[in-house]
């Protein structure tokens, strides 16, 4: 069966710096995948998607690869800010399912930025 | 109001209680989602609804009873649930599936703290 990973234990970086989560996934090729960031008590949020023929993603200070071969993406943040603390969401379509909303999600890094 | 609500954001039942959840998109939809996300485990995706049609349960048990009036709607009706069942239940909407681009972002709500006690 599909299987997502991402880092359970808290990122924990200081404010200015590169935030970088990870994102491996198992057992199949999928056609696309997403992030989100959610805070607590609320629900996820869209940030960002990235589709099997694109490398890279940029959206203001965030950037997103995506490699197929090593079956992994990548979330960067650049000049970090408290602001960005939250938990960090990765989502991929259930197999056989690109078009059909089913997707099944990573169980989130939570990301902690220090002032 | 805007994107996706619910109410309440907040229940707490006991396990013999009928209650029902309730969301509301005000973004032009036509599907919708409930996903259940518990302490420690990944969001779980429970139902989608596409043009008012179930297009997928993901083996929930009977006790969750969905219901899509239209798309703007989505009901999660409860009854004779487990204290195990204790939650926090978010409702998602995007555009539909068909003839649109795959892999369209969903818009959450706020979510629903569900207690069973």
């Amino acid at each position: 069966s599909q299987k997502i990973e991402q880092n359970s234990e808290a990122l924990n970086i200081q404010e200015g710096k590169t935030a970088t989560l990870t994102c491996n996934y198992t057992n199949y090729s999928p056609a696309y995948l997403q992030w989100y960031r959610q805070d607590p008590g609320r629900g996820p949020v869209f940030l960002l998607l990235i589709r099997e023929n694109e490398k890279e993603k940029r959206k203001e200070r965030l950037k997103v690869t995506f490699d197929t071969t090593l079956k992994q993406s990548l979330f960067h943040i650049t000049a970090s800010q408290p602001a960005d603390s939250a938990t960090y969401l990765c989502a991929l379509p259930a197999y056989g399912s690109s078009n059909t909303g089913k997707l099944i999600f990573g169980q989130g890094t939570t990301l902690q930025v220090k002032p | 109001e805007t994107g996706v609500t619910q109410t309440p954001r907040h229940l707490v039942m006991g396990m013999t209680n009928k209650k029902s959840l309730k969301c509301e998109q005000h973004l032009g939809h036509n599907a919708m989602y409930w996903y259940k996300q518990s302490a420690k485990k990944p969001l779980e995706l429970m139902f989608v609804y596409n043009f008012k049609e179930q297009t997928e349960n993901n083996s929930v048990p009977s006790r969750f009873s969905p219901e899509c009036p239209n798309s703007s709607h989505l009901f999660l009706h409860l009854h004779t649930l487990q204290p195990e069942d204790s939650a926090l239940y978010l409702c998602a909407s995007s555009q539909d599936f068909e003839g649109g681009p795959i892999g369209n972002e969903q818009f959450f709500g706020p979510g629903t703290r569900l207690t069973v006690l």
